[in-house]
């Protein structure tokens, strides 16, 4: 069973404030992807990569940075939080296109 | 570029109903076209998959299938349970730009016992 680990599972952050969200997978995947959801528009995707160093931008990177330091970890940071980016953000990972896997998802609060 | 729609917002049902829910694609290229399944507290997790070259999915008693004429696919299963009761989203396989999936707004089931 693919195993993707997002840490922390909820954040209440200040606006403004720096704020990163961990992912760490343990299957080997070379491709990771971060989508936040929203109600009404679905997953949607902020960034992804196609293996260590690599970082590309998705549909709605705008206030979002991603780091991919390692095969195993790709994280999200957001540089100064604002309340527009309180969503659902989820970390998933895979080799192909059919064949992703996603994480539990990371509750984030920006007051 | 690639899209698809997922107009059904919420479907309420009771156990042994019939569930049908539909999507909308637009894609330039031979599509792919995948359902997920979330429960409450839980990622998505891939539920089926539809291609050209199979036309129909099927895994678990739900139902894959698509329309290239209308350009639509589908989801059904003849007798819900309570423990279907989700969020599923359909989803188009995106080549453009290096996009991996493009997800439907959801469409939220409840059933009732």
């Amino acid at each position: 069973e693919a195993a993707v680990t997002q840490s922390p599972r909820n954040k209440v952050a200040v606006t403004g404030g720096k704020v990163t969200l961990s992912c760490n997978q343990t299957n080997n995947h070379n491709n990771m992807y971060w989508y936040r959801q929203d109600t009404g528009h679905g997953l949607r995707l902020i960034h992804y990569s196609y293996g260590a160093g690599s970082t590309e931008k998705g549909d709605i990177p705008d206030g979002y940075k991603a780091s991919r330091p390692s095969q195993e970890n790709f994280s999200l940071i957001l540089e100064l939080a604002t309340p527009s980016q309180t969503s659902v953000y989820f970390c998933a990972s895979g080799d192909g296109p059919t064949e992703v896997f996603f994480g539990k998802g990371t509750r984030l609060t920006v007051v | 570029g690639d899209s698809v729609t997922q107009k059904q917002g919420q479907v309420t049902l009771s156990e042994d109903d019939f569930l049908f829910i539909n999507c909308t694609y637009s894609t330039t290229t031979y599509p792919t076209l995948l359902w997920y399944v979330q429960y409450l507290g839980q990622g998505p997790q891939l539920l089926l998959k539809v291609t050209t070259a199979n036309n129909k999915g099927i895994s678990r008693g739900f139902e894959a299938t698509y329309d290239k004429g209308t350009t639509s696919f589908h989801l059904q299963k003849a007798s819900v349970q309570e423990s279907d009761s989700a969020v599923y989203f359909c989803a188009l396989v995106s080549y453009q730009g290096g996009r991996a999936l493009i997800f439907g707004t959801g469409t939220t089931v409840s059933v009732s016992p």
